[in-house]
């Protein structure tokens, strides 16, 4: 069964340095997304990716975040300067069609900034 | 601007005992509801979903969903509930906002604990 894979599962970093959080969406899917779940709270929406371009960003998704799809395949998640409250469950997610259809998503990463 | 409350943070259950994880949306348009489980160290499994065609909506492992526009609810159900049915459940909607890309809205999870 297809599905969403997530690499690492595990990263650790200083605060200040850059990480890249890489996603494999499903092959057909055209939509994708990034989520964060800080511990103990809600799963919250950062950004959705349709057509190469950003097609909706949350508050959270600042100047430090960006998203790229670089080859057809991977979709990645790029903070350029951590800071502590970064630290959460990074979770990629596609979806075939988008509005009003269930998003499949991967295992999640997990960021801790020490 | 849609929303889901799930009003159990935590529900605990015997064995072989029925399951409710209550659920209440708001939104203003017509939703797209799911639900979704998520166990320890895994990612967010889809049990179900409900997209405005029949009101009760069967998912996987047994569980059941019914959307009641009257209540604004979509309560999850099982009629006997397993061991492995112990994780995290996420109410989710769908939002239809001014963008409309998809963008799922969670609500703040319930804690399902089944005890043997």
């Amino acid at each position: 069964e297809p599905e969403v894979t997530q690499t690492p599962s595990h990263q650790v970093t200083q605060m200040g340095q850059e990480v890249i959080l890489r996603c494999v969406p499903i092959s057909n899917h055209l939509y994708f997304y990034w989520y964060r779940q800080i511990l103990g709270q809600k799963v919250e929406f950062l950004v959705s990716f349709y057509n190469n371009e950003i097609s909706e960003k949350s508050e959270i998704f600042d100047d430090q975040f960006s998203v790229e799809r670089p080859d057809g395949s991977n979709f990645t998640l790029k903070i350029r300067s951590t800071k502590l409250e970064d630290s959460a469950m990074y979770f990629c997610a596609s979806s075939v069609r988008g509005p009003n259809t269930e998003a499949f998503f991967g295992q999640g990463t997990r960021l801790t900034v020490v | 601007a849609q929303s889901v409350t799930q009003l159990d943070s935590h529900v605990s259950v015997s064995e072989g005992t029925p399951v409710l994880l209550r659920c209440n949306y708001s939104s203003s348009y017509s939703p797209s509801l799911f639900w979704y489980v998520q166990h320890p160290n895994k990612g967010l499994q889809l049990l179900l979903k409900y997209t405005s065609a029949a009101t009760l909506v069967k998912g996987i492992n047994g569980f059941e969903a019914e959307f009641k526009k009257s209540e604004t609810s979509f309560h999850l159900t099982k009629p006997s509930a397993h061991m492995s049915d112990a994780a995290e459940y996420f109410c989710v909607v769908s939002d239809h906002g001014s963008s409309n890309t998809g963008k799922l809205i969670f609500g703040q999870g319930t804690t399902l604990q089944v005890k043997p």
